[in-house]
């Protein structure tokens, strides 16, 4: 069974909007990724957050994490027509196993 | 350095044939995962291989079976195929036990 569910399933912003997507998840972890695919493609790491760390950044990404949640959210700030894609979480699990989420699909409309 | 590389890009096959998919990771990873993808079913874990031996197994039937080679190149295989296989398959290679997966482009299987 997949670890990682992801919310919404589908987003729709303008451009220029922030968008925010968020992740539960099952287990204890190691450490909480985020991905990003392009219709068909390979899946292109966005950021690692570890299981001791409450917020990163990294450009327009913010991600946080909460361990007693069992969750964690993704915000794109100031999104564009490129970032249309769909997005996953992937949980690395103290199993050394890895868990993907079913995806955020989100569509920036220039 | 060169990604990974996925090799086929798209076959179609017909149900009861088997298929046979390569991966070769980028240069120095040693740790090779394989994923199917299904617009259903999202990303599945199929399994993966560390210094050819297989560390962990999702919970896929006995038809779909992989082996990593000594140079870390990996192959996964499916036999006796049917509709249901008809999925994108991805495969992912990282340097170490934790860490960022790199995936490739990924195999398009259609099974017809």
């Amino acid at each position: 069974s997949q670890q990682g569910e992801e919310d919404p399933q589908a987003l729709s912003i303008q451009e220029g909007e922030n968008a925010t997507m968020n992740c539960s998840y099952k287990t204890s972890i190691n450490n909480l990724q985020w991905y990003r695919q392009n219709s068909g493609r390979g899946l292109v790491h966005l950021i690692l957050i570890r299981s001791n760390e409450r917020e990163k950044h990294s450009g327009r990404l913010r991600v946080t994490l909460d361990t007693s949640k069992k969750s964690s959210s993704l915000l794109i700030t100031a999104s564009r027509a490129a970032d249309t894609a769909s997005y996953f979480c992937a949980t690395d699990t103290t199993g050394n196993q890895f868990y993907f989420g079913t995806g955020t699909s989100l569509t920036v409309i220039p | 350095k060169a990604g990974v590389t996925q090799t086929p890009r798209y076959l179609i096959k017909t149900r009861g044939q088997q298929v046979t998919l390569s991966c070769s990771p980028i240069s120095g990873h040693r740790s090779v995962s394989w994923y199917q993808q299904t617009p259903g079913q999202g990303l599945q874990f199929l399994f993966e291989y560390f210094s050819e031996t297989q560390r962990n197994k999702g919970n896929f039937p006995g038809r779909f079976s992989g082996r990593q080679f000594s140079n870390s190149r990996s192959e996964m295989n499916v036999s006796t195929l049917e509709l249901g296989d008809s999925a994108l398959y991805l495969c992912a290679s990282r340097s170490g036990q934790v860490g960022e997966l790199f995936f490739g482009e990924g195999s398009r299987l259609t099974v017809l």
